[in-house]
């Protein structure tokens, strides 16, 4: 079973939206967590990261939270924009072991 | 642009050959970790070398190979082709060994067996 769980696996949101992706995980111990963004054929660079002591991080339009008691994660887009489609992936570290998830595919559509 | 470089971008062969995919990391990075993203599927971790030695072991096959050299840039060796080794392989670089660091990726090699 995959220490990393994504959810939804795909969403489709009108451009200016906001969506909110979770992810929720049993790796353990914990070091931190990351986003990481991917458009399609290319790859993936880093949003955010998180230690265990944050439970919130931002980087521009994208917002990142973690509850490190539920081991439960989200990353919320605010007014997304067409740029924003690609698929969106939850990587847990434990010490220099990642745990990926299998990512939330975004379309966003004008 | 990450600062990793992959070559080839594409590669495209007969099962059961052998390939090389190369990786240069971003300048100062001591550690590269190479990944196998098949169709539609997640991320797999392979492996990770941190300055020449092997420092981490994830879902690499006995038919596939690593290796770093000492001007740091490293190699992914895939041998005996099967048409399910047809994915994307990316390298990725960071400054040290443990798992706090940023990842940087490249851009990837596409390799399809035909």
């Amino acid at each position: 079973k995959n220490q990393v769980e994504q959810s939804p696996q795909s969403l489709i949101i009108l451009e200016g939206k906001n969506c909110t992706l979770q992810c929720n995980y049993t790796v353990s111990p914990f070091s931190n967590l990351r986003w990481y963004k991917q458009d399609t054929g290319r790859g993936p660079v880093s949003l955010t990261i998180m230690t265990f002591s944050e439970n919130t991080k931002s980087n521009g339009r994208y917002t990142a939270t973690l509850d490190a008691d539920t081991k439960q994660s989200s990353l919320h887009i605010t007014a997304s924009q067409l740029s924003d489609s690609a698929s969106y992936i939850c990587v847990v570290s434990n010490d220099y072991k990642l745990s990926f998830g299998a990512g939330t595919t975004v379309t966003v559509r004008a | 642009d990450s600062g990793v470089t992959q070559t080839p971008k594409h590669l495209i062969t007969a099962t059961g050959q052998r390939v090389t995919l190369r990786c240069s990391p971003r300048s100062g990075d001591l550690s590269v970790y190479w990944y196998q993203q098949s169709l539609d599927q997640g991320l797999q971790f392979l492996i990770q070398y941190y300055n020449g030695e092997e420092r981490a072991k994830g879902n690499i096959l006995e038919r596939f190979s690593a290796q770093q050299f000492p001007d740091l840039h490293s190699e992914l060796n895939l041998s005996s082709l099967e048409l399910g080794d047809s994915a994307l392989y990316f390298c990725a670089s960071s400054p040290s060994a443990g798992g706090e660091d940023t990842q940087y990726f490249g851009p990837g090699t596409r390799l399809t067996v035909l």
